[in-house]
């Protein structure tokens, strides 16, 4: 079955504890993306890949890390969390060919950081 | 900044009737724009996808127009049903490699 797929789906955490939030997608798309949504604020993009080894800012990249050196995997890693970062986060992937720019979302990860 | 707008924030209607559910774009030089539906507790799926040289999708129940040069697409859906509950958000892309979302709205059809 196509998807993308997130671990943990739920995770509690402490501020300034390392932790790292995995994407993998089995669609072969170039496209990856990190997104968070918040109440009143709706999805904002963290980071987004085009392919191996390229990554890209989004609108609200501080406090986030990324890394592309699989094509299936896009992890999303918080060196030292914060409170500010409780979220909803959602990863993505896309095709990227021509007309072909569907989306295709992950189930979510929510994050509560005390 | 891109800003993407959807209004209402939540509309409630009686099962059947026709509804119509607003985006409003900042920017009118956008390369395509998205429409997704999200449930409670679960990831978005894809609805309809129009490019920026198209006026309108369509896709069952659900038909998407797109003028850019008001900054506005619609989301049509015909004879609502329950299972139509959701939240539904526009994403809309420019010629770069970012999207931007609406807020969403909340939408819920009484049986």
């Amino acid at each position: 079955e196509a998807q993308v797929t997130q671990n943990p789906r739920y995770l509690i955490t402490v501020t300034g504890k390392k932790l790292t939030v995995t994407c993998s997608q089995n669609m072969n798309h170039e496209y990856m993306s990190w997104y968070r949504q918040d109440p009143g604020l709706g999805l904002r993009q963290i980071y987004y890949s085009m392919n191996v080894e390229v990554t890209d800012k989004g609108d609200v990249p501080e406090g986030y890390k990324v890394s592309r050196k699989e094509k299936r995997n896009f992890p999303l890693i918080l060196e030292s969390p914060s409170p500010n970062q409780t979220s909803l986060y959602f990863c993505a992937s896309s095709p990227w060919t021509g007309h072909q720019e569907t989306q295709y979302f992950g189930p979510g990860t929510r994050l509560l950081v005390l | 900044k891109q800003e993407v707008t959807q209004i209402p924030a939540a509309l409630s209607v009686p099962e059947g009737e026709n509804l119509v559910l607003n985006c409003s774009f900042t920017d009118s030089a956008i390369y395509n724009l998205q429409w997704f539906r999200q449930d409670p507790g679960k990831g978005l799926t894809s609805l309809l996808l129009i490019q920026s040289s198209q006026r309108e999708q369509t896709s069952g129940r659900l038909n998407a127009s797109l003028d850019k040069s008001s900054g506005r697409s619609t989301l049509y859906i015909a004879a609502s049903q329950p299972g139509d509950s959701a939240t539904y958000l526009c994403a809309v892309k420019y010629t770069g490699n970012q999207f931007y979302f609406g807020t969403g709205t909340s939408l819920t059809v009484i049986p």
